[in-house]
């Protein structure tokens, strides 16, 4: 079974500065998806950026970008000139191409924006 | 709809009742998913739906719980004789396709408070 590791409970920053958060998975899969959602205090949930294992190309989607190292399995979040809107509970979660059922979560990572 | 919805928001039941929880994904979408999330933690896959059929329900904890999709679009999560343990919130995500790409958008769940 696949595993997703978040080591960080909680991270902070300065608004306009940058912050990375980490993941590690565990997989003996070579092909899958990698996935970054944010919960807001709404408790919704809000894909922020995904990435294709097949693809050696980071990931960016306007200030959020990924570093994936698929040797390492590991797959951190930067956010760059963070933004108050950014506060949020950050979730990794995995997804299996074989098998694509459910998405496979980290225990989350609490980002606090200080202004 | 818009978005994918979810009944009731809010539930407080009493241990030994029986609750139905409704899902109402986006207009077309084929896929669908029940994940639960307890309080500070990510969300954990429960079953999945292609169409009406339960593709998947190996998260699903135990013969109390229970899923169907029978006409292919609203969905229902069914536990039965409920436990203080099952208060979570429960999640509904929708998908168009069910590919491992796709992007699922989840619902803003429901709150189950088993007394």
């Amino acid at each position: 079974a696949q595993t997703v590791t978040q080591s960080q409970p909680e991270m902070s920053v300065q608004e306009a500065e940058t912050v990375t958060l980490s993941c590690t998975y565990d997989t003996s899969e070579s092909d899958y998806y990698l996935f970054w959602y944010k919960q807001p205090p709404s408790r919704q949930m809000i894909l922020v950026i995904r990435q294709e294992a097949y693809k050696q190309q980071n990931a960016t989607e306007n200030r959020f970008s990924v570093n994936f190292q698929k040797a390492a399995k590991s797959f951190s979040l930067k956010i760059s000139d963070s933004q108050l809107g950014d506060a949020a509970m950050y979730f990794c979660a995995y997804r299996s191409a074989q098998k694509p059922w459910g998405l496979t979560f980290g225990e989350g990572t609490q980002l606090t924006v200080n202004p | 709809g818009a978005g994918v919805s979810q009944s009731p928001r809010y539930k407080v039941t009493k241990r030994g009742q029986d609750v139905a929880l409704r899902c109402d994904p986006i207009s077309g979408h084929v896929s669908l998913y029940w994940y639960r999330q307890a309080l500070g933690q990510g969300p954990e896959f429960l079953t999945y739906f292609n169409y009406e059929a339960q593709q998947d329900k190996s998260g699903l904890p135990n013969d109390r719980f229970s899923a169907e999709r029978p006409e292919g679009s609203i969905s229902t999560l069914t536990i039965q004789r409920t436990e203080q343990r099952d208060s979570a919130m429960y999640r509904c995500a929708s998908s168009s396709s069910g590919g491992a790409m796709d992007t699922q958008y989840f619902g803003p769940g429901t709150r189950l408070t088993v007394l």
